[in-house]
């Protein structure tokens, strides 16, 4: 059972460039969500998913894209990166709703140059 | 005001001292509350949830105040491996959806 699992755990992006951000969890967990963590700041919440093919905009959602077609898989995509994404994101599951426990994936620490 | 306050830190605390953090939310319509804990470097991981009547596990102790919307937790004989930064989180209804707010953190250095 590896919980949530995160790739690539670093990358260095040019301005203007694009990525995706895998994650996946073996938990069978509905609820699904990205966060980026700035420092000295509290996690802030990018996108989050209740079921496969259903996504919704967090507080910070310019700049980047989901999708959900599984319930295993939650990747972020960011289109024509910028300094401001420079940042730790992390993904996270639930079993159930916003208040139960988040499982959180390792991280992947982006620099955009 | 920002919807979860901490206060950042560090605390730098011997071994075995009892150290205590606080934590102020915004939103009185919260439900649910938390305490999770940071390694550096690492990702967040759920210490424990804060009950209404406070919760104990171990040498960990939680307590929640809804009259002064104030949580805390309290670390009684710090080990060395109690070091980390540990999050304050609280859920509200915001921007049309249930959502958990992480406070910034308050880091904690036990030293020998």
């Amino acid at each position: 059972n590896a919980g949530v699992t995160q790739t690539p755990k670093f990358r260095i992006l040019k301005i203007g460039q694009s990525m995706t951000l895998q994650c996946t969890q073996d938990m069978n967990h509905n609820y699904m969500y990205w966060y980026r963590q700035d420092p000295g700041m509290g996690l802030k919440l990018i996108y989050y998913s209740v079921g496969a093919g259903i996504t919704d905009k967090g507080e910070v959602p310019n700049g980047y894209n989901v999708s959900r077609s599984t319930t295993e898989d939650f990747p972020l995509r960011l289109e024509l990166a910028a300094p401001s994404q420079t940042s730790v994101y992390f993904c996270a599951s639930s079993l159930a709703a916003f208040s139960y426990e988040q499982y959180f994936g390792p991280g992947t620490r982006l620099t955009v140059t | 005001r920002k919807e979860v306050e901490q206060d950042p830190g560090p605390f730098n605390v011997p071994e075995g001292a009892t150290v205590a953090f606080n934590c102020t939310y915004s939103n009185s319509a919260s439900q649910s509350f938390f305490w999770y804990r940071q390694d550096c470097r690492k990702e967040p991981k759920l210490l424990m949830s804060v009950y209404s009547s406070g919760n104990e596990d171990g040498r960990f102790t939680a307590q929640l105040n809804r009259a002064s919307q104030y949580i805390s937790l309290l670390i009684r004989d710090s080990k060395l491996s109690d070091s980390a930064t540990y999050l304050c989180v609280v859920n509200a209804f915001s921007g049309g959806y249930n959502k958990l707010i992480f406070g910034a953190g308050t880091r904690l250095a036990v030293h020998p």
